[in-house]
């Protein structure tokens, strides 16, 4: 298997863009998770899904991110309008049981 | 209070050196524990999952101490390979499936 796909690997976009982030985790896992890291905040849980289906989204900073995971193995992360401050590196991850396979990230860069 | 707490470090030890890390949580209901160690611009990647009765890998060794509510990682022997941020997480299994990740510790072995 190839493990969590995530694409893209970087992005640079300027202030006021949507920005979409991608994610294709491992085949048979129930459970897929974003998260964000930040030097300042570690790692935050955004948003996950259990079979497709959000379980808890109370991470999710503000009304500019929405997450889908239209099918088992599709999500997506994005952010409309972007802002300088959700510059981090977004991780998807997915989970059959208790432990969470992570997939590279996207670093994002809003300017 | 912070869910899951952990020195940040640096710990700055020569190849050789036993090192250990303490982490501790703030939910007493909390179910399953791991360590992930995440190299500098790298996911995060499961090291070991933490059972009651201590476990071992090879040099690694994790504990865990429910009354105290705090999990430790012992590196014996430790290499400039083991150069790394390593995240305690736990998971509370109360309808919420998320991990919970400590900010991380970093560990620099020394030649």
């Amino acid at each position: 298997d190839a493990g969590v796909i995530q694409s893209p690997r970087h992005e640079v976009t300027e202030m006021g863009q949507e920005v979409t982030l991608r994610c294709k985790p491992i085949s048979g896992h129930d459970y897929l998770f974003w998260y964000r890291q930040t030097m300042m905040r570690g790692l935050e849980l955004l948003i996950y899904f259990n079979n497709n289906v959000p379980i808890d989204d109370s991470g999710m900073p503000e009304d500019r991110f929405s997450a889908k995971m239209p099918n088992a193995s599709f999500s997506t992360l994005k952010i409309q309008p972007s802002e300088p401050r959700d510059s981090a590196v977004y991780f998807c991850a997915s989970s059959w049981g208790d432990k969470a396979f992570f997939g590279q990230g996207t670093r994002l860069t809003v300017v | 209070r912070k869910e899951v707490e952990q020195d940040p470090g640096p710990f700055n030890v020569p190849e050789g050196a036993t090192v250990a890390f303490n982490c501790t949580y703030s939910n007493s209901a909390s179910q399953s524990f791991f360590w992930y160690r995440q190299d500098c611009r790298k996911e995060p990647k499961l090291l070991m999952s933490v059972y009651s009765s201590g476990n071992e890998d090879g040099r690694f060794t994790a504990q865990l101490n429910r009354a105290s509510q705090y999990i430790s990682l012992l590196i014996r022997d430790s290499k400039l390979s083991d150069s790394a941020t390593y995240l305690c997480v736990v998971n509370v299994n109360t309808g919420r499936r998320a991990l919970t990740f400590g900010s991380g510790t970093r560990l620099q072995v020394q030649p």
